[in-house]
C-alpha cells in the first residue's frame, strides 16, 4: 500500500533553514508528480509546491516563491522541501503527497504530516 | 489572482440528512476540481476528482457535480463519520488552489 512518511520538522528560529523529507513506498515513485501542502494551526489547507515525476517542472505558491525549493531523488524514493529564511507565518503542519499523474492531477495520497514551528 | 470560494463556511445537520456544499472558481477550470475530507486531527483524504468521479473506496453517498466555475458536493444520508471539514481544489493548472473549507458538524 502507498506510504508517505515525512520527517525533518521541529522548532526553529526565524531566519533559519530547514529541509523536510518524505519517504515514499508502495508505488513506483518515479512515475508520479508529488506535492507539499501545509496547514497552519486552526487554518485551512494551503498548496505549497508541486514537482513533476521527471523533475522537468516545479511549481510554487506565490507565498513561498524564492524561499522554498521542492526536489526529489527518484533513486531514493524521497521528496524534499528546502525552506530558507523561515518566518513565524511558516508555522504549520507540512504534508507531502502524491498527485494522480506524472505531471498533474488531484492529490490522491497524503502523508501524516510533520510540524514546523517557527519561534524565537 | 485566482480564487476558490466555498459556501457555507459551516453547517449543522442531523444523521440521515442530505447536505450540499458549493464551490466557485474565479475562472473556468472545466471539470478539474477535487474534493477532500479532513476529520479533526486527521490527514486530508481525496473523495472526488474530475468534479464527479469517486475515489476508490469512497461511499456512494458522496456525489460531486459541476463544470466551468460552479461545483457542488452533496452528502446524502449523513453519517456520524462524515463530521469533518471539506475542501474543494482546482487542479487544471498551477496553482493548485484550495477553497477555504466547509465545516460539517452534527446537530
Amino acid at each position: 500500500q502507498v506510504q508517505l512518511v515525512e520527517s525533518g520538522g521541529g522548532v526553529v528560529q526565524p531566519g533559519m533553514s530547514l529541509r523536510l523529507s518524505c519517504a515514499a513506498s508502495g508505488f513506483t515513485f518515479s512515475y508520479y508528480a508529488m506535492h507539499w501542502v501545509r496547514q497552519a494551526p486552526g487554518k485551512g489547507l494551503e498548496y505549497v509546491a508541486v514537482i513533476t515525476s521527471d523533475e522537468t517542472g516545479s511549481y510554487y505558491a506565490e507565498s513561498v516563491k524564492g524561499r522554498f525549493t521542492i526536489s526529489r531523488d527518484n533513486s531514493k524514493n524521497t521528496l524534499y522541501l528546502q525552506i530558507n529564511n523561515l518566518r513565524v507565518e511558516d508555522t504549520a503542519v507540512y504534508y507531502c503527497g502524491r498527485l494522480g499523474g506524472s505531471y498533474w492531477g488531484a492529490f490522491d495520497f497524503w502523508g501524516q504530516g510533520t510540524l514546523v514551528t517557527v519561534s524565537s | 489572482d485566482f480564487q476558490m470560494t466555498q459556501s457555507p463556511s459551516s453547517l449543522s445537520a442531523s444523521v440521515g440528512d442530505s447536505v450540499t456544499i458549493t464551490c466557485r472558481a474565479s475562472q473556468d477550470i472545466r471539470h478539474y476540481v477535487a474534493w477532500y475530507q479532513q476529520a479533526a486531527g486527521k490527514v486530508p483524504k481525496l473523495l472526488i476528482y474530475e468534479a464527479s468521479t469517486l475515489q476508490l473506496g469512497v461511499p456512494s453517498r458522496f456525489r460531486g457535480s459541476g463544470s466551468g466555475t460552479n461545483f457542488s458536493l452533496t452528502i446524502s444520508r449523513l453519517q456520524p463519520e462524515d463530521l469533518a471539514t471539506y475542501y474543494c481544489q482546482k487542479y487544471d493548472t498551477d496553482p493548485w488552489t484550495f477553497g477555504p473549507g466547509t465545516k460539517v458538524d452534527m446537530k
